[in-house]
């Protein structure tokens, strides 16, 4: 595809549900990204996946949160138990790893916990 | 962990004035990135600077990576209404060839036509 695609972009759950927000990035892209961003607030760095290296987790807010890259393309962040706080945009970027390389993002997911 | 702070958080300006936002690292950055998120859109790339003290332009923006590359500053020029938007710096660091980008605060730009 052209560019960064995540599904669903919109997401509305009940409190206490698992949730699968999934994100398909550039073709060839090795570097993928996830953030978080609240109504009105800046880019909450959760996650990054490069190649075949282990993922630098050291963003996840809790142990509820968990994300796997699949082949090293395809990936999809699980938020088990939803709390309303989760209530958000989720962003996913890919880069190629190189430096430089600007981070393209997809359109986002809003997920909204009732 | 790594820091990178904006200020200010938001701007008002008449359509015609200057806009700064500034950029600080708590850590040396291996290079830095601005973005600009439209209202109700994603972030889109605008630019990086990789050597200390480098200036970019592009129109009436201008960029600057500061001397020990920890701080940064974006500068609009004349600003117009299509200038809307929240413009995010991302420091980026390496580590064992891999590249991470830790994202600013933010500055959310509103410009009054």
């Amino acid at each position: 595809g052209a560019g960064v695609s995540q599904s669903p972009s919109n997401k509305v759950t009940e409190k206490g549900k698992d949730v699968e927000l999934r994100c398909d990035p550039i073709s060839g892209h090795t570097a993928l990204y996830w953030y978080r961003q609240s109504l009105g607030q800046g880019l909450e760095f959760l996650i990054y996946f490069q190649g075949n290296s282990a993922p630098d987790k050291s963003g996840l807010p809790s142990d509820r949160f968990s994300a796997e890259r699949t082949g090293g393309s395809v990936s999809t962040l699980t938020i088990q138990r939803t709390q309303q706080e989760d209530s958000a945009v989720y962003l996913c970027a890919s880069s190629l790893n190189r430096e430089g390389s600007p981070l393209h993002f997809g359109n986002g997911t809003r997920l909204a916990v009732t | 962990g790594q820091q990178v702070m904006q200020i200010p958080q938001y701007q008002h300006v008449q359509e015609g004035e200057d806009f700064t936002t500034y950029c600080n690292s708590s850590t040396t950055l291996s290079n830095i990135q601005w973005y600009k998120q439209r209202p109700g859109g994603h972030p889109v790339f605008l630019i990086q600077l990789v050597k200390s003290g480098e200036v970019k332009k592009q129109k009436r923006l201008t960029f600057q990576f500061g001397e020990a590359k920890k701080n940064s500053s974006l500068h609009i020029t004349a600003t117009q209404t299509t200038d809307v938007g929240t413009y995010f710096c991302a420091g980026g660091t390496t580590t064992s060839g891999t590249y991470k980008y830790i994202f600013g605060t933010g500055t959310r730009l509103k410009v009054l036509a």
